[in-house]
């Protein structure tokens, strides 16, 4: 069974700080998503990482990706207020469209 | 763009009732799926579809049904609506044979039991 572990769960940072999301899976997966969900509102779709050392960035965020430690990582760069959300993670089946998710991170950027 | 339309952003029901909730998608997509999203258990799956017509158990499916009669449309059927089938729905969609299988989602559908 796979299982997808975030850490932290809670993240409280200020403005202009970098920090870092961890995302552990359990099986064998090239196929890793990170969305962001705002209070009362649904998924986004941030990254899409399909390749052991795959890296990709928009704006601030940062996702990677590495197969062999089965972690990826959301790296944030000198956070703003905007960035305040919650981070999923989620691993793709080794076969099948099946989704498994992480509990999230719910991430707090203070002035 | 993709877009995944839920028939309800709020709705209230009372125990025992059927509750529908559609889902509609427009881009195409083979693959169809339902989750419920509760405060510190994440999303957990409870029905899937590959195709019209089919459905597969989730890790969560007792309690629900779904139907899948036409490839856009996805519906969540809740059979007898209890209290602890409070919860946020989530709808998604994603192509099959496509890289990836991005799943996209609708707005959800906060559903309340009384």
């Amino acid at each position: 069974e796979l299982k997808v572990e975030q850490n932290p769960l809670f993240l409280s940072m200020q403005e202009g700080k970098n920090y870092t999301i961890y995302c552990n899976y359990s099986t064998t997966s090239d196929r890793l998503y990170w969305y962001r969900q705002d209070p009362g509102k649904s998924l986004e779709s941030l990254f899409v990482l399909l390749s052991n050392g795959a890296v990709k960035q928009e704006g601030r965020l940062m996702a990677s990706l590495d197969t062999k430690a089965r972690l990826s990582t959301l790296h944030i760069t000198a956070a703003v207020h905007d960035l305040s959300a919650t981070y999923f993670c989620a691993v793709g089946e080794t076969s099948g469209s099946r989704l498994t998710f992480g509990e999230g991170t719910q991430l707090t950027v203070n002035p | 763009d993709v877009k995944v339309t839920q028939s309800s952003r709020y709705l209230v029901k009372r125990t025992g009732e059927k509750v529908f909730l559609e889902c509609v998608q427009d881009m195409d997509h083979e693959n169809m799926f339902w989750y419920r999203q509760d405060p510190g258990l994440g999303l957990r799956l409870i029905y899937f579809s590959y195709d019209v017509k089919m459905k597969e158990k989730g890790d969560i499916p007792e309690g629900y049904s779904v139907s899948r009669e036409k490839k856009e449309r996805f519906s969540l059927i809740l059979e007898s609506a209890s209290t602890n089938q409070t919860s946020m729905y989530l709808c998604a969609s994603s192509a099959a044979g496509v890289e990836g299988n991005e799943q996209f989602f609708g707005p959800g559908t906060r559903l309340t039991v009384l």
